[in-house]
């Protein structure tokens, strides 16, 4: 079945860090793959997204690349900052007639201290 | 415009019982996943309403079962709980009508935290 792994957490990053945040996935097709974000006692809000092979998903200084060669979505910033603080979270929704349906990784914490 | 609202935002019932949580979807959208969150861990993918009908179950006994009303907002209702049932309940809204398939994207709501005791 469909599977997505995280890097175990929790991440703890000095205020302006670079962050990787990786995760790799199974499943069959081409799934589209999504990065939702979690904040403290929160549901989860959509991050980014890309929908195949190639494409980059980009929002408030975060991407991640859909590589399906290496079938990896790795999150990415270039300097995190004490807000981002939060459990990310790696997801696919499987191609396929009727599959609507999301699967997550386990997520990980990212504490960033001043 | 709304976003995905749920109710209520925290409950504690007893071994046994039944519960019964609420969805609004986010104002245009026609479809409702539930999806359980056990604490520290990603949300497990319950079921999805489309159109008034269960289109998509996941791996959870019968005990779970849901509702969609006219209006696209949804039930969800767990009888017989058990301590194991603890966990946060997310509702997630999409548009399925849009014809993209499988890319479509869910949105959130804030969810349902329920204790069993």
């Amino acid at each position: 079945g469909d599977s997505v792994t995280q890097m175990e957490g929790p991440v703890t990053l000095s205020e302006e860090a670079f962050l990787t945040i990786n995760c790799t996935y199974t499943a069959t097709g081409y799934p589209s793959l999504f990065w939702y974000v979690q904040y403290p006692g929160e549901g989860l809000q959509l991050l980014l997204k890309a929908t195949k092979a190639d494409d980059k998903g980009s929002n408030k200084g975060f991407e991640a690349t859909y590589r399906k060669e290496t079938t990896s979505f790795h999150l990415e910033k270039g300097s995190v900052q004490v807000s981002d603080s939060a459990v990310y979270f790696c997801a696919l929704m499987r191609s396929g007639a009727g599959s609507y349906q999301l699967t997550f990784g386990k997520g990980t914490k990212l504490s960033v201290i001043p | 415009d709304a976003g995905v609202t749920q109710s209520p935002t925290h409950l504690i019932k007893t071994r046994g019982q039944q519960v019964t949580l609420r969805c609004s979807p986010k104002s245009g959208h026609d479809t409702v996943s539930w999806y359980q969150q056990a604490l520290g861990q990603g949300p497990q993918f319950i079921f999805q309403y489309y159109e008034e009908e269960e289109r998509q179950r996941g791996n959870f006994p019968d005990r779970f079962s849901g509702h969609q009303f006219p209006n696209y907002s949804s039930e969800l209702n767990v009888n017989a709980l058990l301590l194991g049932d603890s966990a946060l309940y997310l509702c997630a809204s999409s548009l399925r009508g849009q014809g993209k398939g499988p890319q479509e994207t869910q949105y959130f709501g804030p969810g349902t935290r329920l204790l069993v005791l």
